[in-house]
């Protein structure tokens, strides 16, 4: 199986802070690598698909980067609605697996 | 708009079964798979397995595939979710996701999430 490492397991930020994450595959993955953001009591939602291609819909705040085996996301300019977990998955191979997951939230 | 509906919320006891069904609507119910993941209370997320409703194929997860069936009724884009014996561990959120398959596209839209809470 494919090990993600994501770092922070958790941040404390303020509104219009940058903010980067980052995630990494014990093997190559190429890009395919997608960036999720939870909140409580809802399902992931997709951000970023193809490791920085910009799901529809998504403010474009929002950007992610790598290939291989290193990955980064960032969220340029905090926003209140941003406070959240965030989670990376690679959809390289079967098992699909995930970050432990970063969690945002308010200094 | 794509959407997934999955059932009501669950408690069964310690060796039984539990069914999750997740209702699809907007796309095309045979051109994507749907994986089943899991997420314990405070926890991350856990792929526990695909089906191909084009092809009926499947693939599980090592940790359950000896408890886990997942089938499709095609005639209402709906899939299910069948977990056998279960255990205090598997008290979990469980979500079922469209799939647009391996090297292709992630996980892109989910359910609502299913609330199974196994306890004797």
């Amino acid at each position: 199986d494919i090990q993600m490492t994501q770092s922070p397991s958790s941040l404390s930020a303020s509104v219009g802070d940058r903010v980067t994450i980052t995630c990494q595959a014990s093997q190559d993955v190429n890009t395919y690598l997608g960036w999720f953001q939870q909140k409580p009591g809802k399902p992931p939602r997709l951000l970023i698909y193809g490791a920085s291609n910009l799901e529809m819909g998504v403010p474009s705040r929002f950007s992610g980067s790598g290939s291989g085996t290193d990955f980064t996301f960032t969220i340029a300019s905090l926003q209140p609605e941003d406070f959240a977990t965030y989670y990376c998955q690679q959809y390289d191979n079967l098992p699909l697996t995930f970050g432990g997951g970063t969690r945002v939230d308010l200094k | 708009q794509i959407q997934l509906v999955q059932s009501g919320a669950e408690v069964k006891k310690p060796g039984a079964s539990v069914t999750v069904s997740c209702k699809t609507s907007g796309y095309t119910f045979t051109a994507y798979g749907v994986s089943w993941l899991r997420q314990a209370p405070g926890q991350g997320l856990e792929w526990m397995g695909w089906i191909s409703p084009y092809s009926g194929n499947t693939n599980y997860a090592q940790k359950v595939q000896d408890r886990l069936n997942l089938n499709i009724d095609i005639s209402t884009s709906t899939a299910f979710m069948e977990l056998r014996s279960l255990r205090s561990d598997d008290t979990a959120v469980y979500y079922c996701s469209r799939d647009g398959g391996i090297a292709v596209s992630p996980t892109d839209y989910w359910g609502q999430g299913t609330l199974v809470t196994v306890s004797s």
